[in-house]
Formats: C-alpha cells, structure tokens, sequence
C-alpha cells in the first residue's frame, strides 16, 4: 500500500521569506509521480509543481521547487519569497500510472504581513 | 472556461434523503476521479473512470454510493438514504491517458447531511 505523510499540520512566515513543506512516502514501485497541490481557502485544489520519479533533477516552477530524494522516499516543497496569496493548505501526494491519487494530512501554510 | 466543473456547489439535505451530484470534466480528458474531503483531512479516492468504464472503487464507497459515467463525457454520483458521515466536499479530477498523470480539479460540491 502506498502511504504520504506529511508531519508539519501548520507552518508560519514572513512575507518574502523561504519556507520548506516536509512530505514523506511509501511505494514498493519505481515508477511513480508525486504531486504538491494548494488549496486555498474555500477555493479549489491547484496543481504546484510534479515530479516524476524517474526523473533526478528537481522540478522547478517559477518560486517553487521540490527537493526529492528518492532513496529516503523525501519530497519536499520550498517556495521562496513568499507571498501573501501563498496562504493555503498544501497537500504532497502520489500516483502510480492512471490510478488514484494518495494524499498526506496536509499542512496548513500562512504568510503573514 | 475550460477546466473542470462540478454542480450544485453547495447541498444541504435531511439525513435519508437522495441527493446527485455532477462532474463535467476537461474536454479531452477521459479518466474521471472522485474523491471525498472531510474538514482538515486529505482527500480519500472513491472511484475512477477509463471512458465510461468504472474500473476502481474505494472500500469508502458502500452500497449507497453510486457513481455513472453513461457516455464517458460527464459523471453522477448518488449517495442513496444520506446519513450525517456523509457530510464532507466530494471532488472530482479528471487527466489525459497514460503518460500525463496529472489530475485537474473541480470546485467540489459540498454536502451537509442533518
């Protein structure tokens, strides 16, 4: 079976500065994709960033990168200079193939002025 | 707007009542996801769609639960005789075939059960 946890249910920030999510997990696959999704307050769950798991170079995406180590099965999100609208609930999750999404606890980030 | 939509948003029901949600998703996309949210949590996998092909379901989904996807465009899912554990936001996703795994999100439909 395949597990996420995420072991921070909430951080807090500064505007401006670099916060790191913590997401671990558990496959017996080598092929898979691991996914960090935001879902702001009352308003719908959006794609961060992806990972392919074959892939050993860490996705990038503009202020947001992962840091995934696939021997210690780690797949961290760092966003940097960090944004007010940043203020969400981030959810690491994985996938194998087409099948169904498994998602961590969740950790509840705010940014504040 | 192309992205995945779902209706009503919001259903308020009377515990044994019937209610049916709707997911349209993104044109091109022929894997359908459900998965349901409760307060603070995760969301958990219900089912998922190849076309109009059911091929998973969720140990979460009991009996009363009923999900269709009758011409592999649009889906339901009916919660049958609704207790108040029903209570939660049921999402929907949707993602192309093999090789782009991605799932793209609805809004949700969120139920409250008295």
């Amino acid at each position: 079976a395949q597990t996420v946890t995420q072991s921070q249910p909430e951080m807090s920030v500064q505007e401006a500065e670099t916060v790191t999510l913590s997401c671990t997990y558990d496959t017996s696959e080598s092929n898979y994709y691991l996914f960090w999704y935001k879902q702001p307050p009352s308003r719908q769950m959006i794609l961060v960033i992806r990972q392919e798991a074959y892939k050993q170079q860490n996705a990038t995406e503009n202020r947001f990168s992962v840091n995934f180590q696939k021997a210690a099965k780690s797949f961290s999100l760092k966003i940097s200079d960090s944004q007010l609208g940043d203020t969400a609930m981030y959810f690491c999750a994985l996938v194998q193939g087409a099948q169904k999404l498994v998602f961590g606890q969740g950790t509840r980030l705010t940014i504040n002025p | 707007d192309t992205g995945v939509s779902q209706n009503p948003r919001h259903k308020i029901t009377k515990r044994g009542q019937n209610v049916t949600f709707r997911c349209d998703p993104i044109s091109e996309h022929n894997r359908l996801y459900w998965y349901r949210q409760t307060l603070g949590q995760g969301p958990e996998f219900l089912t998922y769609f190849q076309n109009e092909a059911q091929l998973e379901k969720s140990r979460l989904l009991s009996d009363r639960f009923s999900a269709e996807r009758p011409k592999g465009s649009f889906s339901t899912l009916e919660i049958q005789r609704t207790e108040q554990g029903d209570s939660a936001m049921y999402l929907c996703a949707s993602s192309l075939d093999r090789g782009q795994e991605t799932q793209y999100f609805g809004p949700g439909t969120r139920l409250l059960v008295l």
